[in-house]
């Protein structure tokens, strides 16, 4: 089946630092890409939709000027955890839909901000 | 206001015996719905899905049955086998063009022994 992967798998940064993560389509390319977060005991929460050539849409209480996405390329989203705080420490998890609009997910980045 | 429930966060069973995970939903408009499986520090692996149109989705060792009137999903796994301990997630979409996002439940661990 299809791949996705993600870069960095763990990452470990200083408070107000900032740290990007890529998700990568490794066979397929992908217009979107989703970007999720899933903090301990609960569940994979949408964060923002990554459109490749427009704006990501952001859902309801994610703050768009911390949370940066791009959408470089079809086969390229970046999330960019600006001003990292310790709260932002989270299980970041993308996902992209190929062209049979089946979403395969990357493995996922552990962030921890110290 | 969560729209996927996943009401058990944990289920113990016998290896050989059948597991079944329950999950409900509150949004109507949702007319797609999915089992993923998780490993800690991975991303999900998909599993089986199902249509609202369909009653029951059967592979191999895993049925999905959807009780629409109830709002209600369940997985089946017989017989259950130590590597399928894991946390399974329930999720469901909205219709639109495929590339949808997807509403997850909390998940539900678990555990085969043998």
């Amino acid at each position: 089946g299809a791949v996705v992967s993600q870069h960095p798998s763990w990452v470990i940064c200083k408070s107000g630092t900032s740290v990007k993560i890529e998700c990568r389509s490794l066979d397929f390319q992908a217009t979107t890409m989703f970007w999720y977060r899933q903090f301990p005991k609960q569940s994979l929460m949408l964060m923002a939709t990554s459109n490749e050539g427009s704006k990501a849409t952001y859902e309801q209480g994610v703050e768009k000027d911390k949370f940066l996405i791009n959408h470089a390329s079809l086969t390229l989203s970046t999330l960019t955890v600006t001003s990292a705080h310790p709260e932002d420490s989270s299980f970041y998890i993308c996902s992209a839909p190929d062209r049979t609009s089946e979403q395969y997910f990357g493995p996922g980045t552990r962030l921890t901000v110290t | 206001d969560q729209q996927v429930k996943q009401n058990s966060p944990s289920l113990s069973v016998q290896e050989g015996r059948i597991s079944i995970l329950n999950c409900d939903y509150t949004n109507s408009m949702f007319d797609y719905f999915l089992w993923y499986k998780k490993y800690p520090a991975e991303g999900p692996t998909f599993l089986i899905s199902i249509s609202s149109i369909k009653d029951k989705n059967e592979d191999g060792r895993f049925t999905v049955f959807l009780n629409k009137s109830a709002k209600h999903l369940s997985l089946h796994i017989v017989p259950s086998q130590p590597g399928d301990s894991a946390v399974y997630f329930c999720a469901a979409s909205k219709p639109g063009s495929g590339n949808t996002p997807l509403v997850f439940g909390k998940g539900t661990r678990l555990s085969v022994i043998a």
